[in-house]
């Protein structure tokens, strides 16, 4: 049980477009959903937090206009990368908190972004 | 907000032998402490956690201990495996995730 998907699994874009990865619970409900960019060699650094049917909270740093999240149905959150460059080139990871749960956070397996 | 420190960056260890990562964190109010071992190119995947009113969890050959006093808790695994071999992560949360910086950690056959 717990299971997170994400789609696509890895992407390959040009320069100035636009990108959109999704995160889906399998088998729960998820009331908040997490989004975190990891460079290589580096930690997980958390990008912003979803709630169903709200805005996502955004983390210091992080432009809201250009890592566009929505959260619209207690299974999926959708993360779109706009006019994305180079440096936006990044491994994306998704969690989801259980309905129910406060801590726990299962993850998804990671989406290799890369920008040309 | 949260700071989480780990060590050691990088551990290699014989096979059999024991592994032990430790973590400190700065904010009192965390109360949740997780595990994650992440393969290459994978996600992380939870290994074992910590609630903040338990001291040691034991889980087969991994365990964790917490001490609230000094902010510090420690990963152990035991009779190391080829396939223990993987990045570790430790985190800290009383809502969101702060994570350490990983250890990577290398069992030689």
């Amino acid at each position: 049980g717990a299971v997170v998907s994400q789609h696509p699994s890895w992407v390959i874009c040009k320069s100035g477009t636009s990108v959109k990865i999704e995160c889906r619970s399998l088998d729960f409900q998820a009331t908040t959903m997490f989004w975190y960019r990891q460079f290589p060699k580096q930690s997980l650094m958390l990008m912003a937090t979803s709630n169903e049917g709200s805005k996502a909270t955004y983390e210091q740093g992080v432009e809201k206009d250009k890592f566009l999240i929505n959260h619209a149905s207690l299974t999926l959150s959708t993360l779109t990368v706009t006019s994305a460059h180079p440096e936006d080139s990044s491994f994306y990871i998704c969690s989801a908190t259980e309905r129910g749960s406060t801590y726990e956070q299962y993850f998804g397996p990671g989406t290799r972004l890369t920008v040309t | 907000g949260e700071n989480v420190e780990q060590h050691p960056s990088t551990l290699s260890v014989q096979e059999g032998d024991s592994a032990v990562i430790k973590c400190t964190y700065s904010d009192s109010a965390s109360n949740y402490f997780p595990w994650y071992k992440q393969e290459l190119g994978k996600g992380p995947q939870l290994i074992i956690d910590i609630r903040s009113n338990v001291g040691e969890k034991k889980d087969q050959r991994i365990a964790v201990t917490l001490n609230k006093t000094a902010k510090h808790f420690s990963l152990h695994i035991t009779e190391t495996q080829p396939e223990d071999s993987a990045v570790y992560f430790c985190a800290a949360s009383d809502y969101k995730l702060s994570f350490g910086a990983g250890t990577t950690v290398t069992v030689r056959a």
